[in-house]
């Protein structure tokens, strides 16, 4: 059974980073690329990069450039997002959700910004 | 990027109604586009793939389709725990981007 297991919510310092992660077991981690996706309080759903498994090549949201950045653990078939400088607009719901087709989801770890 | 304006913003049913919810994309996307269901504090589970085909498990009663730059989520019959957020997602061209969402309520 594919899951994908995310870190637990956060509480976080404006100006402070935060990584987050998340757990995958089901499938072989390294033929996937697993996406990250932010979803703030009644908004739409904003698409913020993606990563392969398999060498860690990255692709991101131009908005979420220096903002975001995205890892891979192939030994231990997680991927992580450390978000930077964080201001109130970071806090949201964060996703992961594996491949192009998203056909498998973390299950979303808030994040609040404040202090 | 590609924009994606979805309507309804939101929007109420009874059961058995027929209901249609529309995106539509700045630019070509050809067929690059899935359906979303969204259930309050779930993560998106999607209903709808390459815009007219249904994922594994999805009732039957749902049903995606295209015209032109126009795509649209039809509920044939609505039933209660149809009741959730809707969102479209184009993969066409990065970034990837959602419509504004949908959201379904029950009279």
């Amino acid at each position: 059974e594919v899951q994908l297991q995310q870190s637990g919510a956060e509480l976080v310092k404006p100006g402070a980073s935060v990584k987050l992660s998340c757990k995958t077991s089901g499938y072989t981690f390294s033929n996937y690329y697993m996406s990250w996706l932010k979803q703030m309080p009644g908004q739409n759903i904003e698409w913020i990069g993606n990563i392969y498994g398999g060498n860690g090549g990255t692709g991101y949201n131009q908005k979420f450039k220096g903002k975001a950045t995205l890892t891979v653990d192939k030994s231990s078939s997680t991927a992580y997002m450390d978000l930077s400088s964080l201001t109130s607009e970071d806090s949201a719901v964060y996703f992961c959700a594996r491949g192009g087709s998203f056909d498998y989801w973390g299950q979303g770890v808030m994040v609040t910004v404040s202090s | 990027d590609i924009q994606m304006t979805q309507s309804p913003s939101s929007m109420s049913a009874s059961l058995g109604d027929r209901v249609t919810i529309t995106c539509q994309a700045s630019q070509d996307i050809g067929n690059n586009l899935i359906w979303f269901q969204q259930k309050p504090g779930k993560s998106p589970r999607p209903m709808i793939y390459y815009a007219t085909n249904l994922a594994n498990g999805v009732p039957s009663r749902f049903s995606g389709s295209r015209s032109g730059s126009d795509y649209s989520l039809t509920i044939s019959s609505l039933e209660s725990e149809d009741m959730a957020d809707y969102h479209c997602l184009q993969y066409k061209q990065y970034p990837l981007t959602f419509g504004s969402g949908t959201k379904l309520e029950i009279k």
